[in-house]
């Protein structure tokens, strides 16, 4: 059983479209997240829900919306996508604050 | 803004040396962690250290906490080509508790 799983893998499409990546966990964490991963491997925290609520909204286009129809469900939703936001999308989850987090395999998303 | 720096950036040995790679900060940390992440996976949690000076094992890896808690290092006895992958080391961040921030990221390639 995956502990925290995403789908697509891989995901190639034009500039201008929008896409979906979904996330589910099946640990009963109660955070889920959203990490964007560069070129050079630098990740940075997009978003966080904490049973269902929103409590972090980095400085990201607001053509991305996350959205978390329950603790074990987060999904990102890209509008409008461009160049610059091709990178490797990672979910991760946690149970609190210190225990660290559980990531996904991470969604490839190449605009072209 | 809070950084971690991690050095080297890159590192490649031969199979059976030793090597450290390195996590410092100019801010204190509440506690450490510890991820490896495989080409196309995501990172997974090696470790976490909490108390300033303290050591654990794992294996072949040894980790180590400042006792100031601004710096920590990762010492690997006699590397396999399995040690081979990214490692990052990540914090809570101190304007957020569900936050982390990761660091800069050693990519280690151990050859046979």
């Amino acid at each position: 059983d995956t502990a925290v799983s995403q789908t697509p893998k891989y995901l190639v499409t034009q500039m201008g479209n929008d896409k979906s990546i979904k996330c589910e966990q099946n640990l009963g964490h109660d955070t889920m997240y959203w990490y964007k991963q560069d070129s050079k491997k630098f990740l940075k925290i997009m978003f966080s829900y904490n049973n269902k609520e929103l409590i972090i909204n980095e400085t990201v286009p607001n053509r991305f919306s996350p959205k978390s129809p329950d603790k074990a469900h987060l999904n990102l939703h890209i509008n409008s996508l461009e160049l610059g936001d091709s990178a490797v999308y990672f979910c991760a989850s946690s149970q609190g604050k210190v225990y660290g987090y559980t990531f996904g395999s991470g969604t490839r998303l190449t605009v072209v | 803004t809070q950084l971690l720096e991690q050095s080297p950036q890159f590192l490649s040995i031969q199979e059976g040396e030793n090597l450290t790679v390195y996590c410092n900060s100019s801010s204190v940390f509440s506690s450490l962690q510890w991820y490896r992440q495989e080409p196309g996976e995501g990172p997974v949690l090696l470790v976490t250290v909490v108390t300033g000076g303290e050591v654990k094992k794992l294996k072949r890896l040894t980790f180590q906490f400042g006792d100031a808690r601004k710096d920590s290092s990762l010492h690997i006895t006699a590397a396999q080509p399995g040690d081979t992958g990214l490692y990052l080391c990540a914090t809570r961040s101190t304007s957020g508790t569900y936050k982390y921030i990761f660091g800069t990221g050693t990519r280690l390639k151990v050859l046979a």
